[in-house]
């Protein structure tokens, strides 16, 4: 059964870059999942800030695009998410989550069942 | 983009009644990227609902969802306890290609 595990700084100075990873287990990154990062101010409801199949093939929500650059390291079997320029609206829980899928298009992709594993998440704070 | 909104923003119920929950999108959809989760305080979503109609392994059955185009509902029978989260209803498909709703809070009457 496919696990998820976040990590990464708790704290990250307004300006600067958020770095994070998941770790998975209980399979392969390889396997035929879309991994993605979903994030949560506190209080708030759910955004997708992107996702990216073992390939490298990313797909961003285009109002983080600017910013998000999102990776893949098979051989850890682990993807990661950066964010620069941060501010206190980013602060947030930040999951990983994954579902099986399929590309539409260069630009698009779909899930055959949504996104059916979560990490527990991660809360980062912006803050000096 | 499609944007999805749902209504109503909280209800509040009683356990062993039923909960109606609405997810609208802006555009007509396929149905087949339709999906529903379920979130408690300080646990991750859980996905209850895939294409909008089919349950996620280990779902009770008194969990179900239904629509089609532009509206989709997911219906709760016989409230138990621990239904009662927030609900999100999410697109994974063609927009943007991933988008939730704005959640709805059941809560308990």
């Amino acid at each position: 059964q496919l696990q998820l595990q976040e990590s990464g700084p708790g704290l990250v100075n307004p300006s600067e870059t958020l770095s994070l990873t998941c770790t998975v287990s209980g399979g392969s990154i390889s396997s035929n999942h879309y991994w993605g990062w979903v994030r949560q101010p506190p209080g708030k409801g759910l955004e997708w800030i992107g996702s990216i199949y073992y390939t490298g093939s990313a797909y961003y929500n285009p109002s983080l695009r600017s910013r998000v650059t999102m990776s893949v390291d098979t051989s850890k079997n682990q993807f990661s998410v950066r964010l620069t320029a941060v501010t206190a609206a980013d602060t947030a829980l930040y999951y990983c989550a994954g579902g099986e899928g399929s590309s539409s298009s260069w630009s698009q992709f779909y899930l055959y069942y949504g996104m059916d594993v979560w990490g527990q998440g991660t809360t980062v704070t912006v803050s000096s | 983009e499609i944007l999805l909104t749902q209504s109503p923003g909280t209800l509040s119920l009683s356990p062993g009644e039923r909960a109606t929950l609405s997810c609208r999108a802006s555009h007509s959809v396929r149905s087949s990227y339709l999906g529903w989760y379920q979130q408690k305080p300080g646990q991750a979503p859980r996905l209850l609902i895939y294409g909008a109609s089919s349950r996620a392994t280990g779902i009770p059955d008194r969990f179900s969802g239904s629509g089609s185009g532009t509206d989709f509902t997911l219906t709760i029978n016989r409230l138990e306890p621990e239904d009662f989260a927030v609900y999100y209803c999410q697109l994974y498909g063609i927009s943007p290609p991933v988008t939730f709703g704005q959640g709805t809070r059941l809560e308990i009457k």
